[in-house]
């Protein structure tokens, strides 16, 4: 049971370049998420898909797009990137559960990529 | 106002002490609340997770809840040099993500 798993995890662009960032999850959760965490700004949210099928915008979705392939796939694509998209990204994954009369939403996170655009 | 403060820190203790981190939000219609832990260069570890107002204990960690005041606190009991890390608080308002704050970086000093 690898929980959620990203690649690469490391990668440079130069100004410009596209690339993929990949994820998937093996615990059969139907949400997933894309953050990015920046020094001394916490996580933040760029796309989610809270089911297959499904993407919404996050706090920062500009210069990004996803795909959610399958519901174990969720794909984070920089068209162009940007030196201000240098981060470390990270996919979470969730399923929505009932306890005690309270609907909760536990995350857990993959390993991130730590991205450079030069 | 940030929807989730946190003091950045860093926060001090002597192996041993107690560690209080304290978070409040700004989102009265808030219902859930986490604690993730996170070490350098590593991804964010689930390690609380409170819905009530009053105190929720698991191990060494406890959280505490107060919905009246808007905060949210973690104690770690026994603070060891390994629970040295920056610990981030979430909160979830009902929508599907979480929304965070920047964090607080605990060092345990030996």
């Amino acid at each position: 049971n690898a929980g959620v798993t990203q690649t690469p995890k490391f990668q440079v662009l130069k100004t410009g370049q596209s690339m993929t960032l990949q994820c998937a999850q093996d615990m059969n959760h139907n949400s997933m998420y894309w953050y990015r965490q920046d020094p001394g700004m916490g996580l933040r949210l760029i796309y989610y898909s809270a089911s297959e099928g499904t993407t919404d915008k996050g706090e920062v979705p500009n210069g990004y797009n996803v795909s959610r392939l399958n519901k174990r796939e969720f794909s984070l694509r920089l068209e162009s990137a940007a030196p201000s998209q240098t981060s470390v990204y990270f996919c979470a994954s969730s399923e929505r559960a009932l306890v005690a009369g309270h609907s909760y939403n536990e995350q857990f996170f993959g390993p991130g990529t730590r991205l450079t655009v030069l | 106002q940030k929807e989730v403060e946190q003091n950045s820190g860093p926060l001090s203790v002597p192996e041993g002490a107690i560690a209080s981190l304290n978070c409040t939000y700004s989102d009265r219609v808030s219902q859930s609340f986490f604690w993730y832990r996170q070490y350098s260069g590593k991804s964010p570890e689930l390690i609380m997770s409170i819905y009530s107002n009053g105190d929720k204990e698991d191990g060494r960690f406890t959280a505490q809840l107060n919905k009246a005041s808007q905060y949210v606190s973690l104690l770690i009991r026994d603070s060891q040099p390994s629970d040295s890390a920056t610990y981030l608080c979430a909160v979830n308002t009902g929508r599907r993500a979480l929304t965070f704050g920047s964090g607080t970086r605990l060092q345990v000093q030996p």
